[in-house]
């Protein structure tokens, strides 16, 4: 089982719809959660960062987290073409005392105007 | 400043050659990462420095040498470079490699090795 999981799409939808991205996680320590949105030949930026259960929104990005369901999601309100990219989901683990950033493959969404 | 700048932004090498990456950052940061990222593929974690000393070294080949000359520097010495070692090498930092807010790391541009 990898220890990060997206669906690798594309997920494509319409400009003005919403777009919802999931992403599963194996180690049932983790702490820290985050989405980095990468467009084509360029550096992950990070968009959102969520450590505790629940929703959290910034502007037109919400996060989602589900501790006991292992669950993270990133939803996207009033999608834009310029939204599409790819978008790595990455966890925060445990490697011999240090924090390590575990990156799922990412989901590439194309919004369509 | 919330920018991690990186050079070259292109090098291309022959397998005999020297070269080394550079990164800078001056957000206060006291943990740099290097990664290593293939097309289509996640970034991999290379090597950690927290607090200028190396923290995680992911079995990385000796060919990638790391150094941190100061908390806001952090080079990467390539020697012999294989074909297969052509990629994006990206730069990060974080405030420090705990957990929490602390540990949002934030990418420079990268450099796109090819290496001949």
């Amino acid at each position: 089982q990898k220890e990060v999981e997206q669906n690798s799409g594309p997920l494509s939808v319409p400009e003005g719809a919403i777009a919802s991205l999931n992403c599963t996680y194996s180690d049932r320590v983790s702490q820290s959660f985050f989405w980095y949105r990468q467009y084509s030949g360029k550096s992950p930026e990070l968009i959102m960062s969520i450590y505790s259960n629940g929703d959290k929104e910034d502007g037109r990005f919400t996060a989602q987290l589900n501790k006991a369901s292992q669950y993270v999601s990133l939803l996207i309100r009033d999608s834009q073409p310029s939204d599409s990219a790819t978008y790595l989901c990455a966890v925060m683990g445990w490697n011999t005392g240090f924090q390590k950033l575990v990156f799922g493959t990412g989901t590439r969404l194309l919004v369509s105007p | 400043d919330t920018e991690v700048t990186q050079t070259p932004k292109h090098l291309v090498m022959g397998m005999t050659n020297k070269k080394s990456l550079k990164c800078e950052q001056h957000m206060g940061h006291r943990a740099m990462y290097w990664y290593k990222q293939k097309a289509k593929k996640p970034p991999e974690l290379m090597f950690v420095y927290s607090y200028e000393k190396l923290s995680i070294n992911e079995s990385v080949p000796s060919r990638f040498s790391p150094e941190c000359p100061n908390s806001s520097l952090l080079n990467l010495h390539l020697h012999a470079l294989q074909p297969e070692d052509s990629a994006l090498y990206l730069c990060a930092s974080s405030q420090d490699a705990s957990g929490g807010a602390g540990g949002e790391q934030f990418f420079g541009p990268g450099t796109r090795l090819t290496v001949l």
